[in-house]
């Protein structure tokens, strides 16, 4: 069936370190990808999305590129914050949208 | 817009009682989803529904779930009777349509529920 690959958290960092955190997923047909994140006690929001082969996703500084020859959608920031720490999940959507486990991203000043 | 709006936010029951978490859409949004989030499980989706109807309840744990529509902006997640392994974060969910999986779901702030 259909599924999501992340990268095991947490991903520490310093504050304006390049952040990469990676996708993989396993689909049949063409899903959507996208990056959701998830703030302390708080719902998932959409950060970001691309719904064919090679679109680009981008918002607040980051970006992720749709790879169909390698199946993956990672997840790119050049300068990250201390508001950018979170959980970020990527998912795929056919039917339903698939969550992969979610990375963990801690950035100290 | 006021977003996805979920309530209770926080309960805590006793194992046996039925709890009722319920959910309004974003008005104008056909498709809602529930979700659970558990640090051993991660997200799980239990159900959804679009123009009120349930489409997939494959994910739903066991028959003590049930989730209703009656209308396009109000949902109910049922268990009855509860157990202390239904202790989780349960979210609410919407989108315009189910749109062959491009619409973007916005999520509720989540009910985070306690089974004792």
């Amino acid at each position: 069936g259909d599924s999501v690959t992340q990268m095991e958290g947490p991903v520490t960092l310093s504050e304006e370190a390049f952040l990469t955190i990676n996708c993989t997923y396993t689909a049949t047909g063409y899903p959507s990808l996208f990056w959701y994140v998830q703030y302390p006690g708080e719902g998932l929001q959409l950060l970001l999305k691309a719904t064919k082969a090679d679109d680009k996703g981008s918002n607040k500084g980051f970006e992720a590129t749709y790879r169909k020859e390698t199946t993956s959608f990672h997840l790119e920031k050049g300068s990250v914050q201390v508001s950018d720490s979170a959980v970020y999940f990527c998912a795929l959507n056919t039917d339903k949208l698939i969550f992969g486990t979610g990375t963990r991203l801690q950035v100290f000043p | 817009d006021a977003g996805v709006i979920q309530s209770p936010r926080h309960e805590v029951t006793e194992m046996g009682q039925e709890v009722t978490l319920r959910c309004k859409p974003i008005s104008g949004h056909n498709s809602l989803f529930w979700y659970r989030q558990t640090m051993m499980r991660g997200l799980e989706l239990l159900i959804y529904f679009n123009n009120n109807v349930p489409i997939d309840d494959s994910g739903m744990p066991e028959d003590r779930f049930s989730a209703k529509m009656p209308n396009a902006s109000f949902s109910t997640l049922k268990i009855q009777p509860s157990e202390p392994r239904d202790s989780a974060v349960y979210f609410c969910a919407s989108s315009p349509s189910l749109a062959g999986g491009e619409e973007t779901q916005y999520f509720g702030p989540g009910t985070r529920l306690l089974v004792l």
